[in-house]
């Protein structure tokens, strides 16, 4: 089973709409977290991370997450999407060391 | 630019065929990883280097080796290869330090397919 789970697989949001991308991870103890995304033929790009401190951790692009510690969850959230944002977006967790594990990636395609 | 250089972007080999994956980063950064990204299964950990000298086994190591030439060069090997390893290969590198946050710069990417 994975160790960091992404339970929507493929999201259809038109233009306007917000969204959230849930993230689960399945480890105990200090995790370091990473939101990336990857436009259609490119490489993964960082969105956003958690290391510590507020857990309402803001990044690029209007992206912004957030830390719920006792539900082992790190959703990612945007109020208003636009068509550029059609990407598949990964979460990934760093925890000891500097591996990260990735989750199995969510789709998203946004109508113009 | 500075990043993470993979060669080459496509490959298309037949099945027990050999090849190596060539990665190189100019950032200076100590560690180097490769991973697989299949459709729903994310980017699965291969083989990483820790630092010069040193490479581990990832989560999918099976029917690949690795040689991290240099600090900043780390190959990717497959000896014989199956239509299993079809696959896109990212290299990715990173710098042990909190002021990056351990931030992984990524390649663009090879697209294999093994007929």
């Amino acid at each position: 089973a994975q160790s960091v789970s992404q339970h929507n697989h493929h999201v259809i949001l038109s233009e306007a709409a917000s969204l959230e991308l849930g993230c689960n991870y399945s480890y105990g103890g200090t995790v370091n977290l990473f939101w990336y995304v990857q436009y259609p033929g490119q490489h993964l790009q960082l969105l956003l991370k958690y290391f510590s401190g507020d857990p309402l951790v803001k990044g690029i692009k209007g992206f912004e997450a957030e830390f719920i510690k006792s539900k082992f969850s790190f959703n990612l959230r945007k109020p208003s999407v636009q068509w550029s944002d059609t990407a598949e977006y990964f979460c990934a967790v760093l925890r000891g060391g500097n591996m990260l594990t990735f989750g199995g990636g969510t789709r998203l395609m946004v109508k113009p | 630019n500075a990043g993470v250089t993979q060669t080459p972007k496509f490959q298309v080999l037949k099945t027990g065929q050999s090849m190596t994956l060539q990665c190189a980063q100019d950032m200076n950064h100590n560690s180097m990883y490769w991973y697989r990204q299949d459709p729903g299964m994310g980017l699965r950990l291969i083989y990483y280097s820790a630092s010069e000298g040193t490479t581990d086994k990832g989560e999918v190591p099976n029917g690949y080796n690795v040689s991290r030439l240099n600090k900043r060069e780390f190959s990717l090997r497959l000896e014989s290869a199956a239509p299993s390893q079809t696959s896109v290969y990212f290299c990715a590198s990173s710098a042990y330090n909190r002021e990056s946050v351990y931030g992984y710069t990524f390649g663009s990417g090879t697209r294999l397919t093994v007929v």
